[in-house]
């Protein structure tokens, strides 16, 4: 079975702040890994995916297969980075998505 | 273009009674899936249609739970005689193809039973 863990329920930084984002997966084949955020009152949205290699807001993810992890990262958190960020796994040739619990990021001025 | 939609947006039943929850995916997406995001769960995967059959049931909790989906593009979701732990959002998504492509998530419909 696939598991997603996101260890922390609330990250708080300052506007300015390097963030990481943590996700740790558990899967024996070859994973599709994706972030996706939710913004107040908005709905689920992809933020990227580890097969696009692309930086979206700044936001960048690798993917370690030995760590097994996909931790999200941005050098310089703003405002508007304000949201709920979900890790999120898809086995190869799958369909479903499997969830972490998310994390609330609070980035304060 | 327009994206997935779902209704209602809200609705409060009370324990015992059946819900019926809808989702109109994006034209052309064959793919649809129903997911459950609590409090205590989390985001949880319920079921996945491809066209109009459901080749993956593995996440519906319980028989109280069932899904059809018509002419490849509307589904429904009927929770029968429901029960206080069925209080979720329930986010519907499409896609245009079942591997691959990218999902896009509805708005939600938010379940209450009182």
């Amino acid at each position: 079975a696939q598991r997603v863990t996101q260890p922390e329920k609330l990250l708080s930084v300052f506007k300015g702040a390097p963030v990481e984002l943590k996700c740790n997966y558990s899967y024996s084949g070859s994973p599709e890994l994706f972030w996706y955020v939710q913004y107040s009152r908005q709905r689920l949205q992809l933020l990227l995916r580890h097969i696009s290699r692309e930086s979206i807001k700044g936001f960048t993810a690798d993917l370690n297969k030995g760590e097994t992890s996909f931790h999200l990262k941005k050098p310089f958190a703003q405002e508007e980075d304000s949201a709920m960020y979900y890790c999120a796994l898809r086995r190869e040739y799958g369909n479903k998505l499997v969830f972490g619990a998310g994390t609330i990021l609070r980035v304060k001025s | 273009g327009a994206g997935v939609s779902q209704s209602p947006s809200n609705k409060v039943t009370e324990k015992g009674k059946d819900v019926e929850l809808r989702c109109d995916p994006i034209s052309g997406h064959t793919a649809l899936y129903w997911y459950r995001q609590s409090l205590g769960q989390g985001l949880e995967f319920l079921i996945y249609f491809q066209g109009n059959s459901a080749p993956d049931k593995s996440g519906l909790p319980s028989d109280r739970f069932s899904a059809e989906r018509t002419g490849g593009s509307v589904s429904t979701l009927t929770i029968q005689r429901t029960q206080q732990e069925d209080s979720a959002v329930y986010l519907c998504a499409s896609s245009f193809g079942p591997t691959l492509y990218e999902q896009y998530f509805g708005p939600g419909t938010r379940l209450t039973v009182t």
